[in-house]
């Protein structure tokens, strides 16, 4: 069964430095996501991607953050600039979306877990 | 805005016992509605989702209604087994992008 894949699993990084979240969609999903859960709290929305831009971000999705599909497969997420307050689960997600139809089930992947330091 | 509430946890019930997690949720529009759930160490996993009013969504003997009358869809299982033991969210799917909008999550711990 197709499934969403991410790496690493696990990111340590020294505060304000770059890093980049790596995620492979399902194949055939037109529609993709970033999410992220602090420790202990919910998954919060970060953005929105469909059609090679952002159809939609979130209020913590600042300048500090980008999303790209630089090759056809792979989904990034980089945050230029880590803070402290970065350190997280991030979750990739992806959907059908044929036809524009943004309401598809979304699959998940397994999670990065982003520590600052 | 849109949102998720689902009923504070953690809830511990014993093994065959009744499951009931209850979401509310405030939306415009129509939205789809969702349970996921999230076993120790892993990623949010669908579990079951309805998109309309009266829908009923079922899975691994889950269910859950959309009631619009009373914005809820709340989660039911009429016998818990230890693997069932997870946390899991309650989640609507707003807007034109179909971002979802999540509860804060709900531990359940099934003991033996």
């Amino acid at each position: 069964e197709p499934e969403v894949t991410q790496t690493p699993s696990h990111q340590v990084t020294q505060m304000g430095q770059e890093v980049i979240l790596r995620c492979v969609p399902i194949s055939n999903h037109l529609y993709f996501y970033w999410y992220r859960q602090i420790l202990g709290q919910k998954v919060e929305f970060l953005v929105s991607f469909y059609n090679n831009e952002i159809s939609e971000k979130s209020e913590i999705f600042d300048d500090q953050f980008s999303v790209e599909r630089p090759d056809g497969s792979n989904f990034t997420l980089k945050i230029r600039s880590t803070k402290l307050e970065d350190s997280a689960m991030y979750f990739c997600a992806s959907s059908y979306g044929g036809g524009g139809r943004s309401t598809d089930t979304q699959y998940f992947g397994p999670g990065t877990r982003l520590t600052v330091l | 805005g849109d949102s998720v509430t689902q009923m504070e946890g953690p809830v511990t019930l014993s093994e065959e016992a009744f499951l009931t997690i209850n979401c509310t949720y405030t939306a415009t529009g129509y939205p789809s509605l969702f349970w996921y759930v999230q076993y120790p160490g892993e990623g949010l996993q669908l579990l079951l989702k309805a998109t309309k009013a009266d829908d009923k969504g079922s899975n691994k003997g889950f269910e859950a209604t959309y009631r619009k009358e009373t914005t809820s869809f709340h989660l039911e299982k009429g016998s818990v087994q230890v693997s069932d033991s997870a946390v899991y969210f309650c989640a609507l799917s707003a807007g034109n992008t179909g971002k979802l909008i999540f509860g804060q999550g709900t531990t359940l711990q099934v003991k033996p």
